[in-house]
């Protein structure tokens, strides 16, 4: 069965600075790879996502992430931390009739 | 283009009674997912509804149920509440062009907080 580990439960950044999410997965078979965000009181928004192809993708909100075969990871980047990101992001793992979410991680942003 | 609109947005109820939750999915949309969240579980999928048909199932009791209809909106119900079935309860549609639920992007409401008393 697939999985998804998201090791950090919560992230703070300053404001400006780099941020790393970090996300493995477990799947027999080559994944579709998502991540989605979720604001506070709102449902999740899909950041990006990887079927085939590239290994390096990019999403909205200047978002990207690189999947890496060898090391079974999905991390997402993104070079400057807005206030505006502070959420909760969530890694997903689907093939098939199945789709598995991480348990998140909280990103705080301090000013 | 409308986003997934999730009725009532807020919800309380007392230990086993029943309850509804509504979701209209995107125009066009043919698959319908239901995921509960908690701060415990995280997201944890209840079942997935495709041309009226459930096509999926995750592991929840019987006690959950849900439907779709021929416009694709959906139902969910759950009977006999109980205290731990507290939660917010996601609907998300897809287009589910390419196949099963794993291989096509979601799109989600904004959810219905369930708080059992």
């Amino acid at each position: 069965a697939q999985s998804v580990t998201q090791p950090d439960i919560h992230i703070t950044v300053s404001e400006g600075a780099s941020l790393e999410l970090r996300c493995n997965y477990s799947y027999g078979a080559t994944p579709y790879l998502f991540w989605y965000v979720q604001s506070p009181g709102q449902g999740l928004q899909l950041l990006l996502k990887y079927f085939s192809g590239d290994t390096l993708v990019q999403g909205i909100k200047g978002f990207e992430a690189e999947f890496k075969r060898s090391q079974s990871s999905f991390n997402l980047r993104k070079p400057s931390v807005h206030w505006s990101d502070a959420a909760e992001y969530f890694c997903a793992v689907g093939g098939g009739s199945d789709m598995r979410f991480g348990a998140g991680t909280r990103l705080t942003v301090k000013p | 283009k409308a986003g997934v609109t999730q009725t009532p947005r807020y919800l309380i109820k007392t230990r086993g009674q029943q309850v509804t939750l509504s979701c209209s999915p995107i125009s066009g949309h043919r698959s319908v997912s239901w995921y509960q969240q908690t701060p415990g579980q995280g997201l944890q999928f209840l079942f997935e509804y495709f041309s009226e048909t459930q096509r999926n199932k995750g592991n929840f009791p019987g006690r959950f149920s849900g439907r779709q209809f021929s416009n694709s909106r959906s139902e969910m119900n759950v009977s006999t509440l109980e205290l731990g079935d507290s939660a917010l309860y996601l609907c998300a549609s897809s287009l589910s062009l390419a196949g099963g639920l794993g291989y096509n992007e979601q799109f989600f409401g904004p959810g219905t907080r369930l708080t059992v008393l």
